[in-house]
């Protein structure tokens, strides 16, 4: 089962440029995530939010989280070629016997 | 943050014989492990919840004798691909939770299998 969709689904953008990628999700959460994915490789853990906040930071990342509208949404400031990869939101209702679920992704090229 | 590891990091069969692949907690005890599935240029899928000493639960749509899950332990779970096909190659990746650590999921770094 997933979540919801991601938007959007491909992203290119120079180096330098701010790269913003939205999340939904369908149920009640206790906490969502932000995940990086390089090509082939595994899940590199971004950053958490709990659906207690409204924005966190980390670097040069800025997440959002609006619970009345069941979204998210991941900035990236003064992208790097570095940052190329892909990006999902999972969310977590943080209970015994219940996993992460994953949206479906946004691809984000960054060319230098 | 705790450690999940997972093994064999890729493996390469032929088409109808059965690949085994493990997930193990290294420094936590884990009750509940969970597998997902990713195929190329998609999202992880949840395909089935491991409890330890009991039946695993299968996601909608995932066959449950072609994907055996047995959680013999508190640190280790398996799936076994039976019969593996061309259209079961895909990157496998399993989870558990750190009840220990307020639940929250730690990721193992994936299994790539090609199934030829």
């Amino acid at each position: 089962s997933q979540q919801g969709e991601e938007d959007p689904q491909a992203l290119s953008i120079q180096e330098g440029e701010n790269a913003t990628m939205n999340c939904s999700y369908k149920t009640s959460i206790n906490n969502l995530q932000w995940y990086r994915q390089n090509s082939g490789r595994g899940l590199v853990h971004l950053i958490l939010i709990r659906s207690n906040e409204r924005e966190k930071h980390s670097g040069r990342l800025r997440v959002t989280l609006d619970t009345s509208k069941k979204s998210s949404s991941l900035l990236i400031t003064a992208s790097r070629a570095a940052d190329t990869a892909s990006y999902f939101c999972a969310t977590d209702a943080l209970q015994a016997g219940t996993a992460l679920i994953f949206g479906k992704g946004t691809t984000l090229s960054v060319s230098s | 943050g705790a450690v999940v590891s997972q093994h064999p990091s890729w493996v390469i069969c032929k088409s109808g014989t059965s690949v085994k692949i493990e997930c193990r907690s290294l420094d936590f005890q884990a009750t509940t492990m969970f597998w997902y599935r990713q195929f190329p240029k998609q999202s992880l899928m949840l395909m089935a919840t491991s409890n330890e000493g009991s039946k695993a639960t299968y996601e909608q749509g995932v066959e449950k004798d072609k994907f055996l899950i047995n959680h013999a332990s508190l640190t280790l779970s398996t799936l076994t691909v039976t019969s593996a096909h061309p259209e079961d190659s895909s990157f496998y990746i399993c989870s558990a939770r750190d009840y220990g650590r307020l639940y929250e999921q730690y990721f193992g770094p994936g299994t790539r299998l090609t199934v030829t």
